[in-house]
């Protein structure tokens, strides 16, 4: 079975805090991305990766970045953490770069509260 | 853009009821389609998928058929239980590019009642 794991199932920040959300994946995917969940708008892309190094701005980029050293992981920074970032936050994988395997696979998700 | 848009919940059934979740969308060229279910406290799952016109997904007694010709991806069960309450999301993917995003709609909260 496909695995990922987010470092944090609830975290709680302060407004200005640099926040690291980290997901790792086991299966070998290239693709890996960041989603955010609000009540009544589903999940927005934050941003997503195709290969080591590679990253792609998803709808709603803004105040967030990413980093991907290694293939397994992918991390989520958010530089300067405002209360608006409150949200629940869910790590996806997928198998191939451009290809027809376009099933993502999801993380248990982080609740991160920014006071 | 693509779109996908879903029945608005929340939406309560007693046990062993009918269920049906509407979902349409707007994409431009073949999308595959798909419904996640998230249970509480838990990342979304994998409920279900379909990849080309006609086609049918099932899974635990959930079925969806993807309809080209009316945009939709309809999620039923004929005889829901207690287990079934959870959000139910229906998505589809981009086109294939860098990662073939999927757009997902805004869910549906199901509540079964004993």
């Amino acid at each position: 079975d496909v695995k990922v794991t987010q470092s944090s199932r609830y975290l709680v920040k302060r407004t200005g805090e640099k926040v690291f959300l980290e997901c790792v994946q086991d299966m070998d995917h290239e693709n890996m991305f960041w989603y955010r969940q609000d009540p009544g708008l589903g999940l927005r892309l934050i941003y997503f990766s195709y290969d080591v190094k590679m990253k792609e701005k998803g709808d709603i980029p803004e105040g967030y970045s990413v980093s991907r050293e290694k293939k397994e992981r992918f991390s989520l920074i958010l530089e300067s953490a405002s209360t608006n970032q409150t949200s629940m936050y869910l790590c996806a994988s997928s198998p191939e770069r451009g290809g027809l395997q376009d099933t993502q696979y999801f993380g248990p998700g982080t609740r991160l509260t920014v006071l | 853009g693509d779109s996908v848009t879903q029945m608005e919940g929340p939406v309560t059934l007693s046990e062993e009821a009918f269920l049906t979740i509407n979902c349409t969308y707007t994409a431009t060229g073949y999308p595959s389609l798909f419904w996640y279910v998230q249970y509480p406290g838990e990342g979304l799952q994998l409920l279900l998928k379909a990849t080309k016109a006609d086609d049918k997904g099932s899974n635990k007694g959930f079925e969806a058929t993807y309809r080209k010709e009316t945009t939709s991806f309809h999620l039923e069960k004929g005889s829901v239980q207690v287990s079934d309450s959870a959000v139910y999301f229906c998505a589809l993917s981009g086109v294939p590019g860098s990662a073939r995003q999927l757009t997902f709609g805004s869910g549906t909260q199901l509540t079964v009642l004993p």
